[in-house]
């Protein structure tokens, strides 16, 4: 079965350290990525896709097939950036598998 | 203003009873989805629909039902069969399939809690 693993349920980190929140994915050819962010109150919205390589709010992630992974990086963290994160693959059906969800804290 | 409105924010069933939750959208949107959010366990889909009058079960479809009857409406009904209803439900919609991503425009949510 197709699978995305968050391994961190919540990540504490302090202003202004590097973030990395770690996704993995099972196996399956070329899959389309994405992280999905929901701020404290908002609804959950699309943070980034890897088919574009953009940077939103200073955050990036990299597809990397040989480790299956598409971990979410940040340089230098910033309190507004506390919220929770999902990283999602698309299936074949074009359907969307959900990780379990990250939990991110900048502590001051 | 465009977007997906799901009502009501909050409700309140005993035990027993259906209830139905509502999702519109007029972002034109073929798909829709309806997931469950609990903590720790990310997003779980219930029933998604693809186009109007189709629909397909997701993984835990038991105790839901869903109907497509017009392309802006997806509703859901929590039935008794459902074992354990308190939940946060998150309903979503996408352009749908045959496009070269899928990006989900969420609601803001109904947080269902059986008393």
């Amino acid at each position: 079965a197709q699978r995305v693993t968050q391994p961190e349920k919540l990540l504490s980190v302090f202003k202004g350290a590097p973030v990395e929140l770690k996704c993995n994915y099972s196996y399956s050819g070329s899959p389309e990525l994405f992280w999905y962010v929901q701020y404290s109150r908002q609804r959950l919205q699309l943070l980034l896709r890897h088919i574009s390589r953009e940077s939103i709010k200073g955050f990036t992630a990299d597809l990397n097939k040989g480790e299956t992974s598409f971990h979410l990086k940040k340089p230098f963290a910033q309190e507004e950036d506390s919220a929770m994160y999902y990283c999602a693959r698309e299936d074949s059906n074009y359907q969307l598998i959900w990780g379990a969800g990250t939990k991110l804290i900048i502590k001051p | 203003d465009g977007g997906i409105t799901q009502s009501p924010k909050y409700l309140f069933r005993k035990e027993g009873q259906n209830v139905t939750l509502s999702c519109e959208q007029n972002l034109n949107h073929d798909a829709m989805y309806w997931y469950r959010q609990d903590p720790g366990q990310g997003l779980r889909l219930i029933y998604y629909s693809q186009i109007v009058n189709d629909f397909q079960k997701g993984d835990i479809a038991e105790g839901y039902s869903v109907s497509r009857e017009k392309k802006e409406s997806f509703p859901l009904t929590v039935t008794s069969a459902q074992k354990n209803p308190t939940a946060f439900y998150l309903c979503a919609s996408s352009i749908g399939p045959g496009t070269d991503y899928t990006e989900a425009f969420f609601g803001q949510g109904t947080r269902l809690t059986v008393v």
